[in-house]
């Protein structure tokens, strides 16, 4: 069964341009969230997605914004790239967010490091 | 509100002596809860979860947690520790009302030889 896949995997910018990454989720799965990892801040929720569907989005900025397609892939999009937006960007799906006495637990891709200069 | 608070950002243990990582978490209601690791350059695996149904969870490599629920934890445990077990583990909760997951801030693990 393959797992989260995330494209590309390394990514440099500069500031000022836009990037947009890319996430399949696990056949099946129609729940993606996305995170931003840095060292400073940790693991910061993005948003989540399911059915298309934007379901939470956490505090950044308008400049980042997503989307899913019908096939479940996601994508996430950052414009105006700042110099702090260097970090691993995570996706993760799940089949569905609740599964009846719990949440269900996310699967998690390899990220995608993007660093802008 | 919800969140969760590791205790320790370093935590170094000899290999084959017992490894405890501290979590606690803050929760308005029912939490579910996790553990996930994250070696280097990888992205985060599941440990182990949490669903009320047993409050002793044992999950992959011998790890396991145990939910106190008095005392707002979920501990993560392993009798023994191996080289591969040097990562970064972060504990993560969410709620029956909440749409996303919490992570703390994590624990990064050090095995010493």
């Amino acid at each position: 069964k393959a797992g989260v896949t995330q494209t590309p995997r390394y990514l440099i910018k500069t500031r000022g341009q836009q990037v947009t990454l890319s996430c399949s989720p696990i056949s099946g799965h129609r729940s993606v969230s996305w995170y931003q990892q840095t060292p400073g801040q940790g693991l910061q929720f993005l948003f989540e997605y399911f059915s298309e569907t934007q379901r939470n989005k956490g505090n950044f900025p308008g400049r980042f914004s997503g989307r899913q397609f019908s096939n479940s892939r996601s994508e996430m999009n950052v414009s105006t790239l700042e110099l702090g937006d260097s970090a691993l960007y995570l996706c993760a799906s799940s089949p569905t967010r609740w599964r009846g006495d719990s949440y269900n637990e996310q699967v998690f891709g390899p990220g995608t490091r993007l660093t802008v200069l | 509100a919800q969140s969760v608070t590791q205790l320790d950002s370093h935590v170094s243990v000899s290999e084959g002596t017992p490894v405890l990582l501290r979590c606690n978490y803050s929760s308005s209601y029912s939490p579910s809860l996790f553990w996930y690791v994250q070696h280097p350059n990888k992205g985060l695996q599941l440990l182990l979860k949490y669903t009320s149904a047993a409050t002793l969870v044992k999950g992959i490599n011998g790890f396991e947690a145990e939910f106190k629920k008095s005392e707002t934890s979920f501990h993560l445990t392993k009798p023994s520790a191996h080289m591969s077990d040097a990562a970064e583990y972060f504990c993560v909760v969410t709620l029956r009302t909440g749409n996303q997951f919490y992570f703390g801030t994590g624990t990064s693990l050090t095995v010493i030889p």
